[in-house]
């Protein structure tokens, strides 16, 4: 059963900071990986997807990478700000047996940036 | 813009109560989810579905059913609502083939069951 495993838990850093969040997978036998934020209450925007096939996106000051070998992807966050406090998470997507596509969720890292 | 729709925001409902969460997505996805979020769980998966009328159960579906009779549309049930189905809910979709999987979901549902 695939497991997935967000750490640290939670990560306070001062504004205009680099930051790496990390998130590991038991089963490298995945098709895609998905990066979310979720704001307290709402529900999750998709921020980047890394497919199979590649190694990274980037979106803006974001970058993430994906190594199918290790398990592990990171979520890097270049020159933080107050606005990207949120929570984040990964999700990986399965091998497609068929109908639906299950994703297994990671329990998230709550940022907080400060001024 | 992908839009997934959840019709109630917060309901507040009574233990034993029939409970209908509404979903709608307008991007023509294939599979459409159910999730539950709860502090220290993450989010859990308690049905989805792949096409019209055709649903699998996911890791809690326990106490809830489901319904999809439009592409478009996703409703979750709660026949008996119980206390311990407090939890936030969150519908989300996307297409079925892996190469397009990104996973939209809506604003999310904060049920209450007093």
């Amino acid at each position: 059963k695939q497991e997935v495993t967000q750490i640290p838990a939670a990560l306070s850093v001062p504004e205009g900071e680099n930051l790496v969040l990390n998130c590991s997978f038991t089963d490298s036998a995945i098709y895609n990986l998905q990066w979310f934020r979720q704001d307290p209450g709402k529900g999750l925007t998709s921020l980047l997807l890394i497919q199979s096939s590649q190694r990274e996106q980037t979106s803006g000051r974001l970058n993430a990478s994906l190594d199918k070998s290790s398990g592990r992807s990171t979520l890097y966050i270049a020159a933080s700000q107050p606005g990207d406090s949120a929570t984040y998470l990964c999700a990986v997507s399965p091998i497609l047996t068929g109908g639906g596509n299950k994703l297994t969720f990671g329990t998230g890292t709550q940022l907080k940036v400060e001024l | 813009d992908v839009k997934v729709t959840q019709s109630s925001r917060y309901l507040v409902k009574r233990t034993g109560e029939k409970v209908f969460l509404e979903c709608v997505q307008d991007m023509d996805h294939e599979n459409m989810f159910w999730y539950r979020q709860d502090p220290g769980l993450g989010l859990r998966l308690i049905y989805f579905s792949y096409d019209v009328k055709m649903k699998e159960k996911g890791d809690i579906p326990e106490g809830y059913s489901v319904s999809r009779e439009k592409k478009e549309r996703f409703s979750l049930i709660l026949e008996s609502a119980s206390t311990n189905q407090t939890s936030m809910y969150l519908c989300a979709s996307n297409f079925l083939a892996e190469e397009t999987g990104e996973l939209f979901f809506g604003e999310g549902s904060r049920l209450t069951v007093l």
